[in-house]
């Protein structure tokens, strides 16, 4: 199985701040990486596919980027409906799996 | 607009068997790869099994191999996961997901709200 794995898990941050969460793959997934946003006692977003694509709807401050086992999410500016837990998941291969999720709280 | 639907959740006891059902709408579901997707309590993701556009191929994760059966309707577009010899590890909110395409190894693109199924005696 491919393990994904997530850093940090948690970090503290304000309104405005620039964000940047990593996510490491244990095998090459060429670009098969997608990440979600996931508030408290709710579904799962889609956010971004292939490492880099905004899904429709999602604004320009979230972007992806890497390829191969490296793979970054930034919030450019971070806005109060940000705060919230991430998850990296690669599609490459079955199973699919997911990291363990960064939680991004209010500083 | 994309709509996801689960239903059919609730309390069962251990060995016990439960149907979860999606129902989606705003797209030709029968083009499109599905999968179910759950989280433990104050846990992670974890992948639980996926269907190919027009089910072509299914396939499983390891914990829900020879328990769990993913099947779907395209002409009532709706997903289904039956769910057998349950135990308490499968205690989880269990949430469909859209893929992107038809092909079983698909990103997802919308999720739906989300249904408990707890396993307790």
């Amino acid at each position: 199985d491919i393990q994904m794995t997530q850093s940090p898990s948690s970090l503290s941050a304000s309104v405005g701040d620039r964000v940047t969460i990593t996510c490491r793959a244990s095998q090459d997934i060429n670009t098969y990486l997608a990440w979600f946003q996931q508030k408290p006692g709710k579904a799962p977003k889609s956010l971004i596919y292939a490492a880099s694509n905004l899904q429709s709807g999602v604004p320009s401050r979230f972007s992806g980027g890497g390829s191969g086992t490296d793979f970054t999410l930034t919030i450019s500016s971070l806005q109060p409906e940000d705060f919230a837990t991430y998850y990296c998941q690669q599609y490459n291969g079955y199973p699919l799996t997911f990291g363990g999720g960064t939680k991004v709280e209010i500083k | 607009e994309v709509l996801l639907l689960e239903s059919g959740g609730g309390l069962v006891q251990p060995g016990g068997s439960l149907r979860l059902t999606c129902a989606a709408s705003g797209f030709t579901f029968r083009t499109y790869a599905m999968s179910w997707v759950r989280q433990a309590p104050g846990k992670g993701l974890e992948w639980v099994s996926a269907i190919s556009g027009s089910a072509a191929g299914t396939i499983y994760a390891d914990p829900a191999k020879g328990r769990f059966t993913i099947s779907r309707d395209d002409s009532k577009n709706t997903l289904y996961l039956q769910m057998s010899s349950l135990r308490d590890e499968d205690t989880a909110v269990y949430y469909c997901a859209k893929g992107t395409h038809s092909g079983i190894l698909s990103a997802f693109d919308s999720w739906g709200q989300g249904a408990q199924v707890t396993v307790s005696s």
